[in-house]
């Protein structure tokens, strides 16, 4: 069974610039999660769906992030425009809604440099 | 900010038991405690979780106090592969709760 995957692994960009990550979770998981880890912090939770909803979305920065799960399948996040904080590494991670305990399934991050 | 205190750093001789102690004093009667640990350029990964009694699954056993607010994980034969940082999460049970919040974890080393 294929995992999270995440695309892609690295991205570098200019401020100013969009960039946009994808996340494919496992299949039949109706719940998923974005977080990140920028330079020296902790990870950090950004925003969880169920299915297609935003089931919470308390932890996005700001205004410049947008994050989309059409059809409940993958998930993309975009940021628009990029600022140098933004830099970090953004994990995606995935987990079943009928599961009995939070195990949550994370894919192997994308790493983002803005320059 | 995370519900939960560990050392920032701890090494352990390769065959040898690793023990992970975690502090969570203000721990509630509807939270799990969970453990993930993340290797060097990967994502978090699950590895037990425990709501009072003592767990144990192929990776690790997981042991609660009494009193719940402290736990040890222990990796009962550690290997160079073990070495990653290890997080103590705090968090409601069940499968459609949000988010995960990860402290500063501790740094395992792993030592031949």
């Amino acid at each position: 069974e294929a995992g999270v995957t995440q695309f892609p692994s690295h991205s570098v960009i200019e401020k100013g610039q969009t960039v946009t990550l994808r996340c494919d979770p496992i299949s039949g998981h109706d719940n998923l999660y974005w977080y990140r880890r920028v330079m020296g912090k902790e990870i950090k939770f950004l925003l969880h769906f169920v299915k297609e909803s935003k089931q919470d979305e308390s932890g996005m920065p700001n205004n410049r992030f947008l994050a989309e799960r059409t059809g409940g399948t993958y998930s993309t996040l975009k940021v628009q425009p990029a600022e140098l904080e933004d830099s970090g590494v953004y994990f995606c991670a995935s987990s079943q809604v009928s599961g009995f305990y939070n195990e949550q399934f994370f894919g192997p991050g994308t790493r983002l440099t803005v320059l | 900010d995370a519900k939960t205190t560990q050392p920032p750093s701890m090494d352990c001789a390769e065959g040898r038991a690793a023990n992970l102690p975690c502090n969570h004093s203000t721990i509630s009667g509807n939270e799990y405690v969970y453990w993930y640990r993340q290797i060097h350029s990967q994502g978090p990964q699950y590895i037990i979780h425990g709501l009072k009694n003592n767990e144990t699954n192929e990776m690790a056993s997981l042991i609660i106090t009494e009193d719940r607010k402290s736990s040890t994980l222990i990796l009962p034969h550690a290997t160079l592969r073990d070495t990653a940082v290890y997080y103590c999460i705090v968090t409601i049970y069940g499968g459609s709760q949000g988010n995960l919040i990860f402290g500063k974890g501790t740094k395992l080393s792993v030592k031949p």
